[in-house]
């Protein structure tokens, strides 16, 4: 397996415009989480799904972000409109399991977003 | 006051040296998790761990729930094991996960 593909790998954007960034699974695992990252706060957790469902979005910071997993193989996290505070590292991670967080986490190779 | 608390917050090692690096928390938890992040970026999970202690090759987990402590031990440290490990800890039953800032390990050859 590729592991868990993280697309684009850097983004750089204007301040006002959306942005999308993509997620693809290990195939088979029934938990799908996405993360930011940033010097600041570090790594903290958005939002996780359960078989495409989502679980708990309370981490999303504002309503301008969203996230959707319109099949078991996908997943987007939207932000609109972007600020340059949303600048970060994003991961997005895979899990086997039925507990969602009492197992071993895949993680992608991240993206890289820059709003100026 | 941060949940999760680790120290140091940078290490300097050289080759060889036996390594501890400890992370504290403040919550009750189900289990916890240690990662790696490499100097690249890229993020390994290490270990999950809710009792007692967990090895893997080098690498050696502890914990303490009546404590609420965990240590990450590196046996014969390598200048590859140089990178940022993060302790994570799961609030509750099913709570949400909640992240240290990291230590940052350097190790020299």
């Amino acid at each position: 397996d590729a592991g868990v593909i993280q697309s684009p790998r850097h983004e750089v954007t204007e301040m006002g415009q959306e942005v999308t960034l993509r997620c693809k699974p290990i195939s088979g695992h029934d938990y799908l989480f996405w993360y930011r990252q940033t010097m600041m706060r570090g790594l903290e957790l958005l939002i996780y799904f359960n078989n495409n469902v989502p679980i708990d979005d309370s981490g999303m910071p504002e309503d301008r972000f969203s996230a959707k997993m319109p099949n078991a193989s996908f997943s987007t996290l939207k932000i609109q409109p972007s600020e340059p505070r949303d600048s970060a590292v994003y991961f997005c991670a895979s899990s086997p399991r039925t507990s969602a967080f009492t197992d071993t986490q895949y993680f992608g190779p991240g993206t890289g977003l820059t709003v100026l | 006051k941060n949940e999760v608390e680790q120290s140091p917050q940078n290490l300097t090692a050289q080759e060889g040296e036996f390594i501890t690096i400890n992370c504290s928390y403040s919550v009750g938890i189900s289990a916890l998790h240690w990662l790696q992040q490499h100097p690249g970026g890229g993020i390994v999970s290490l270990f999950m761990l809710s009792s007692g202690k967990k090895k893997h090759g080098r690498l050696i987990a502890t914990i303490n729930i009546q404590e609420k402590h965990s240590s990450l031990h590196i046996t014969a440290s390598h200048p590859r094991d140089s990178a940022v490990y993060i302790c994570a800890v799961i609030r509750g039953s099913q709570g949400n996960l909640i992240f240290g800032k990291g230590t940052k390990l350097s190790v020299k050859p």
